[in-house]
């Protein structure tokens, strides 16, 4: 079956450690992008790419980093400059430019 | 850049009929998308509008006025599933394309 898979659902860190999250999809998108959602809040665009090699950050890229080197997988690295990671991780791709399409999200807390 | 208004809570009772509103600014326009989220779980895609109008689908509807830049989510029937936060996201144009979403609207569904 088609879909975005994110890995793993739930994540826990120590302070001081880099950690990445897995994000890959088998539906042939070309856009994928990576969101953070804190409690009661909406969504916020880390990064975004709309093809292989080639990202852009979004409004809170700060912390974060992401790479793009297969057009089914969009990693994201949370590093220890980001000083308040815990959070609810979306992950989605998309087809030019209609709907996205989102991952289960994976929940990072850090320890 | 880009801004999204919606609503932050609503209540409505089961059968009715609720309008949840979302005024926008952007500096390229290129299509708005409702998305449901139920607590704890990833959004699921609702409706896309790109064009002035109403698009029906079902138990839900969804208006565009570009000029106005303003939508609104119309669900019929209300059901006590329906309870959940309503995403309204507007996605830009080019180098713009990335996907933002508002703070969401939490809609209760009361017998």
């Amino acid at each position: 079956d088609g879909g975005i898979t994110q890995s793993p659902k739930y994540l826990f860190r120590k302070e001081g450690q880099n950690v990445t999250l897995s994000c890959e999809q088998n539906l042939n998108h070309d856009a994928m992008y990576w969101y953070r959602q804190d409690p009661g809040q909406g969504l916020r665009l880390i990064y975004y790419s709309q093809i292989v090699n080639d990202f852009q950050k979004g409004d809170i890229a700060e912390g974060y980093s992401v790479s793009r080197e297969k057009k089914e997988s969009f990693p994201l690295t949370v590093t220890s400059a980001q000083k308040n990671p815990t959070a609810f991780y979306l992950c989605a791709s998309s087809i030019e430019d209609r709907e996205a399409f989102f991952g289960q999200g994976t929940r990072l807390t850090v320890v | 850049g880009q801004n999204i208004d919606q609503p932050t809570e609503m209540t409505a009772t089961e059968g009715a009929i609720v309008q949840i509103n979302c005024t926008y600014q952007t500096s390229g326009f290129n299509g708005l998308f409702w998305y449901q989220q139920h607590a704890g779980e990833a959004p699921t895609f609702l409706s896309y509008n790109v064009l002035d109008g109403l698009e029906e689908k079902g138990r839900f509807s969804s208006f565009l006025s570009r000029s106005k830049g303003y939508s609104y989510l119309l669900l019929k029937e209300l059901q006590m599933k329906d309870s959940a936060s309503y995403l309204c996201a507007v996605r830009g144009r080019g180098s713009q394309g990335n996907l933002i979403f508002g703070k969401g609207t939490k809609l209760s569904v009361k017998p």
